[in-house]
């Protein structure tokens, strides 16, 4: 069983197109992230949502909504896709009254905007 | 505020020869240091952690120690395989629930 699963894999869109990610964990987790890795590979934190409620928000453009229905699943939507938003996205979970034990990470999102 | 350095790559060694990434830290207090590894295609997997000074950490033949004195918490392993060639990031975790990640070490290994 995948601990935490993201969808799709890889992504090819167009500038301008509207797209969303999908992530769930089936860990118990309380707490989610987003990350954005470069092409140089340095990773940027986008979000954090503690069951449900948003709790880290990065610089990041207001074009990137994330959406967390309940606290096993977080969403990235994005709006009005622009070529620099071509990287992998990573989901990651982790307990909230335990981040010390470490992140667990999906396998990631590559997203290729055309 | 806190933050990771690790050396910069790539690092290309042939097999079986002995590997060191370098990392230090910034950070106030205590934080908790970690390796993670990214192998080609995948996520990040946690490779070892250390939560205190003088703690160390291995898993898979690779070491690191938490030094306090030098802030430092480098990686090491005795004898490299094909199978490790891998991008390793350094990170830690302290006050709140927010990862800082260094930038990535890329390791080739070489038969």
């Amino acid at each position: 069983d995948t601990a935490v699963s993201q969808t799709p894999k890889y992504l090819v869109t167009q500038m301008g197109n509207d797209k969303s990610i999908k992530c769930e964990q089936n860990l118990g987790h309380d707490t989610m992230y987003w990350y954005k890795q470069d092409s140089k590979k340095f990773l940027k934190i986008m979000f954090s949502y503690n069951n449900k409620e948003l709790i880290i928000n990065e610089t990041v453009p207001n074009r990137f909504s994330p959406k967390s229905p309940d606290k096993a699943h977080l969403n990235l939507h994005i709006n009005s896709l622009e070529l620099g938003d071509s990287a992998v996205y990573f989901c990651a979970s982790s307990p909230y009254e335990s981040p010390r034990n470490g992140y667990t990470f999906g396998s990631g999102t590559r997203l290729t905007v055309v | 505020g806190d933050s990771v350095t690790q050396m910069e790559g790539p690092v290309t060694l042939s097999e079986e020869a002995f590997l060191t990434i370098n990392c230090t830290y910034t950070a106030t207090g205590y934080p908790s240091l970690f390796w993670y590894v990214q192998y080609p295609g995948e996520g990040l997997q946690l490779l070892l952690k250390a939560t205190k000074a003088d703690d160390k950490g291995s898993n898979k033949g690779f070491e690191a120690t938490y030094r306090k004195e030098t802030t430092s918490f480098h990686l090491e392993k005795g004898s490299v395989q094909v199978s490790d060639s891998a991008v390793y990031f350094c990170a830690l975790i302290h006050t709140g629930n927010q990862f800082y990640f260094g930038t990535g070490t890329s390791l080739t290994v070489i038969p």
